[in-house]
Protein backbone atom coordinates (compact mmCIF):
# COMPACT_ATOMS: atom_id res chain seq x y z
CA UNK A 1 0.00 0.00 0.00
CA UNK A 2 1.47 3.35 -0.93
CA UNK A 3 2.24 5.58 1.97
CA UNK A 4 1.08 9.08 2.66
CA UNK A 5 2.69 11.25 5.44
CA UNK A 6 0.91 14.13 6.95
CA UNK A 7 1.53 16.37 9.87
CA UNK A 8 -0.40 14.94 13.30
CA UNK A 9 -2.02 18.52 14.16
CA UNK A 10 -2.46 22.01 12.74
CA UNK A 11 -4.19 24.99 14.05
CA UNK A 12 -5.95 28.06 12.88
CA UNK A 13 -7.54 31.01 13.13
CA UNK A 14 -11.08 30.95 11.96
CA UNK A 15 -11.77 32.82 8.70
CA UNK A 16 -8.01 32.33 7.89
CA UNK A 17 -6.54 29.89 4.72
CA UNK A 18 -5.28 26.99 5.89
CA UNK A 19 -2.89 24.48 3.67
CA UNK A 20 -2.58 21.06 4.95
CA UNK A 21 0.45 19.16 3.32
CA UNK A 22 0.70 15.60 2.27
CA UNK A 23 3.65 13.90 1.02
CA UNK A 24 3.25 10.43 -1.01
CA UNK A 25 6.85 10.48 -2.76
CA UNK A 26 6.31 7.12 -3.77
CA UNK A 27 3.12 7.59 -5.70
CA UNK A 28 3.16 6.55 -9.70
CA UNK A 29 2.21 8.02 -12.75
CA UNK A 30 -2.03 7.29 -12.57
CA UNK A 31 -1.98 6.78 -8.93
CA UNK A 32 -5.38 9.53 -7.85
CA UNK A 33 -4.80 11.79 -4.54
CA UNK A 34 -8.09 12.01 -2.72
CA UNK A 35 -8.89 13.75 0.48
CA UNK A 36 -11.30 13.17 3.20
CA UNK A 37 -12.17 14.52 6.48
CA UNK A 38 -14.13 13.24 9.65
CA UNK A 39 -16.23 16.08 11.57
CA UNK A 40 -16.42 15.02 15.27
CA UNK A 41 -18.65 12.51 16.08
CA UNK A 42 -18.92 11.63 12.25
CA UNK A 43 -18.13 9.36 9.17
CA UNK A 44 -15.55 10.17 6.61
CA UNK A 45 -16.89 12.60 4.03
CA UNK A 46 -14.90 13.23 0.45
CA UNK A 47 -13.45 16.74 0.32
CA UNK A 48 -11.44 16.74 -3.48
CA UNK A 49 -9.26 14.44 -5.87
CA UNK A 50 -6.73 14.77 -7.98
CA UNK A 51 -4.43 13.57 -10.66
CA UNK A 52 -1.66 16.46 -11.48
CA UNK A 53 -3.68 19.57 -12.20
CA UNK A 54 -4.83 21.31 -9.50
CA UNK A 55 -8.52 21.14 -8.68
CA UNK A 56 -11.21 23.64 -7.06
CA UNK A 57 -14.10 22.58 -5.89
CA UNK A 58 -16.94 24.66 -3.54
CA UNK A 59 -15.23 23.25 -0.33
CA UNK A 60 -11.69 23.44 -1.02
CA UNK A 61 -8.51 23.58 -3.50
CA UNK A 62 -6.32 21.03 -4.06
CA UNK A 63 -2.07 22.20 -5.23
CA UNK A 64 -0.29 18.96 -6.59
CA UNK A 65 3.30 19.33 -7.01
CA UNK A 66 4.18 19.05 -9.97
CA UNK A 67 6.45 15.67 -9.37
CA UNK A 68 3.45 14.73 -7.66
CA UNK A 69 5.49 13.90 -4.94
CA UNK A 70 3.11 16.43 -2.57
CA UNK A 71 0.19 17.99 -2.09
CA UNK A 72 -1.37 20.77 -0.38
CA UNK A 73 -5.10 20.93 0.51
CA UNK A 74 -6.38 24.55 0.70
CA UNK A 75 -8.89 25.76 2.52
CA UNK A 76 -9.75 28.69 2.01
CA UNK A 77 -11.23 30.63 5.05
CA UNK A 78 -11.16 28.11 7.99
CA UNK A 79 -14.70 28.35 10.26
CA UNK A 80 -15.11 26.50 13.48
CA UNK A 81 -17.24 24.07 11.07
CA UNK A 82 -13.54 23.29 9.23
CA UNK A 83 -12.21 21.45 12.55
CA UNK A 84 -12.12 17.93 11.76
CA UNK A 85 -9.41 15.10 11.15
CA UNK A 86 -8.32 15.51 7.37
CA UNK A 87 -6.93 12.43 5.71
CA UNK A 88 -5.09 11.90 2.37
CA UNK A 89 -5.40 8.60 0.61
CA UNK A 90 -3.91 7.44 -2.61
CA UNK A 91 -6.10 5.45 -4.74
CA UNK A 92 -3.34 3.33 -6.53
CA UNK A 93 -3.55 1.94 -10.40
CA UNK A 94 -2.40 -1.14 -9.18
CA UNK A 95 -5.23 -1.43 -6.77
CA UNK A 96 -7.87 -3.25 -8.88
CA UNK A 97 -10.03 -2.88 -5.45
CA UNK A 98 -12.31 0.24 -4.46
CA UNK A 99 -10.94 0.27 -0.71
CA UNK A 100 -9.56 3.39 1.11
CA UNK A 101 -6.34 3.05 2.83
CA UNK A 102 -6.74 5.61 5.65
CA UNK A 103 -3.93 6.86 7.61
CA UNK A 104 -3.50 8.92 10.98
CA UNK A 105 -4.78 11.89 9.40
CA UNK A 106 -3.79 15.59 10.14
CA UNK A 107 -6.12 17.16 13.32
CA UNK A 108 -6.87 20.51 12.36
CA UNK A 109 -8.31 22.72 15.46
CA UNK A 110 -9.86 26.07 14.56
CA UNK A 111 -10.16 28.80 16.94
CA UNK A 112 -12.48 31.39 16.31
CA UNK B 1 -26.60 13.85 4.80
CA UNK B 2 -24.71 11.61 2.72
CA UNK B 3 -27.68 9.14 1.84
CA UNK B 4 -26.38 6.17 3.60
CA UNK B 5 -28.02 5.05 6.86
CA UNK B 6 -26.85 2.28 9.10
CA UNK B 7 -28.71 0.89 12.01
CA UNK B 8 -28.07 0.95 14.97
CA UNK B 9 -26.44 3.87 16.25
CA UNK B 10 -25.21 2.80 19.21
CA UNK B 11 -25.06 -0.85 20.50
CA UNK B 12 -23.85 -2.78 24.05
CA UNK B 13 -23.28 -6.28 24.58
CA UNK B 14 -21.51 -8.77 26.44
CA UNK B 15 -18.71 -10.45 25.70
CA UNK B 16 -19.06 -14.17 23.49
CA UNK B 17 -23.04 -12.66 21.91
CA UNK B 18 -23.34 -11.84 18.51
CA UNK B 19 -24.95 -9.13 16.96
CA UNK B 20 -25.66 -7.87 13.19
CA UNK B 21 -25.15 -4.30 11.79
CA UNK B 22 -27.03 -3.40 8.93
CA UNK B 23 -26.59 -0.80 6.17
CA UNK B 24 -28.65 0.81 3.57
CA UNK B 25 -26.33 2.24 0.91
CA UNK B 26 -27.66 5.70 -1.41
CA UNK B 27 -30.15 5.30 -3.99
CA UNK B 28 -28.40 3.60 -7.13
CA UNK B 29 -25.19 2.48 -5.62
CA UNK B 30 -24.13 -0.48 -5.81
CA UNK B 31 -21.35 -1.09 -3.74
CA UNK B 32 -20.91 -1.29 -0.43
CA UNK B 33 -18.18 -1.11 1.93
CA UNK B 34 -17.57 -2.06 5.86
CA UNK B 35 -14.53 0.16 7.83
CA UNK B 36 -13.86 -0.21 11.51
CA UNK B 37 -12.69 2.92 13.56
CA UNK B 38 -10.62 2.36 16.73
CA UNK B 39 -8.60 4.10 19.27
CA UNK B 40 -5.53 1.66 18.33
CA UNK B 41 -6.07 1.18 14.42
CA UNK B 42 -7.55 4.13 13.36
CA UNK B 43 -9.69 3.80 10.43
CA UNK B 44 -9.61 0.02 8.80
CA UNK B 45 -11.68 -0.90 5.34
CA UNK B 46 -12.81 -4.62 6.41
CA UNK B 47 -14.86 -5.53 3.38
CA UNK B 48 -16.60 -4.75 0.15
CA UNK B 49 -19.73 -6.54 -1.90
CA UNK B 50 -20.42 -5.52 -5.19
CA UNK B 51 -23.94 -5.93 -6.44
CA UNK B 52 -24.17 -8.72 -3.99
CA UNK B 53 -21.06 -10.61 -4.30
CA UNK B 54 -17.69 -10.29 -2.47
CA UNK B 55 -15.37 -7.75 -4.58
CA UNK B 56 -12.62 -6.89 -1.52
CA UNK B 57 -11.38 -8.37 2.12
CA UNK B 58 -9.51 -6.13 4.36
CA UNK B 59 -8.70 -7.06 8.01
CA UNK B 60 -11.51 -8.94 8.66
CA UNK B 61 -11.57 -11.32 11.27
CA UNK B 62 -12.91 -14.81 10.89
CA UNK B 63 -15.62 -14.09 13.51
CA UNK B 64 -16.84 -11.49 11.43
CA UNK B 65 -19.36 -12.23 8.31
CA UNK B 66 -20.87 -9.80 5.81
CA UNK B 67 -23.55 -10.17 3.00
CA UNK B 68 -25.10 -7.90 0.85
CA UNK B 69 -28.72 -8.64 0.08
CA UNK B 70 -30.92 -8.09 -3.45
CA UNK B 71 -32.15 -4.81 -2.78
CA UNK B 72 -28.70 -4.04 -2.04
CA UNK B 73 -28.41 -3.56 1.72
CA UNK B 74 -25.69 -4.96 3.95
CA UNK B 75 -25.40 -6.49 6.83
CA UNK B 76 -22.38 -7.25 9.19
CA UNK B 77 -22.06 -9.77 11.57
CA UNK B 78 -20.28 -10.07 14.35
CA UNK B 79 -19.79 -12.91 16.46
CA UNK B 80 -17.96 -14.28 20.06
CA UNK B 81 -17.54 -10.27 20.95
CA UNK B 82 -14.20 -9.82 22.60
CA UNK B 83 -13.59 -6.36 24.52
CA UNK B 84 -11.49 -5.19 21.86
CA UNK B 85 -14.05 -5.41 18.81
CA UNK B 86 -15.60 -2.62 21.04
CA UNK B 87 -15.12 0.57 18.05
CA UNK B 88 -17.17 2.24 15.50
CA UNK B 89 -18.30 0.68 12.41
CA UNK B 90 -18.53 2.63 9.45
CA UNK B 91 -20.97 1.34 6.06
CA UNK B 92 -20.13 3.14 2.55
CA UNK B 93 -21.21 2.91 -0.63
CA UNK B 94 -20.32 4.33 -4.42
CA UNK B 95 -21.19 3.36 -7.44
CA UNK B 96 -18.47 1.17 -8.65
CA UNK B 97 -17.89 2.08 -12.54
CA UNK B 98 -15.31 -0.83 -13.34
CA UNK B 99 -11.29 0.62 -12.49
CA UNK B 100 -12.50 3.97 -11.86
CA UNK B 101 -10.28 5.34 -9.13
CA UNK B 102 -11.65 8.61 -9.24
CA UNK B 103 -14.81 7.51 -7.26
CA UNK B 104 -16.19 9.29 -4.18
CA UNK B 105 -17.42 6.88 -0.85
CA UNK B 106 -19.77 8.16 0.95
CA UNK B 107 -20.04 7.29 4.40
CA UNK B 108 -23.03 6.53 7.02
CA UNK B 109 -23.26 7.70 10.33
CA UNK B 110 -21.53 4.61 12.00
CA UNK B 111 -22.52 2.10 14.51
CA UNK B 112 -20.92 2.37 17.73
CA UNK B 113 -20.29 -0.84 19.37
CA UNK B 114 -19.30 -1.24 22.97
CA UNK B 115 -18.74 -5.39 24.32
CA UNK B 116 -18.46 -5.04 27.81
Amino acid sequence: DAKTTQPNSMESNEEEPVHLPCNHSTISGTDYIHWYRQLPSQGPEYVIHGLTSNVNNRMASLAIAEDRKSSTLILHRATLRDAAVYYCILRLARDNTDKLIFGTGTRLQVFP
Amino acid sequence: DSGVTQTPKHLITATGQRVTLRCSPRSGDLSVYWYQQSLDQGLQFLIQYYNGEERAKGNILERFSAQQFPDLHSELNLSSLELGDSALYFCASSLSLSGSRQETQYFGPGTRLLVL
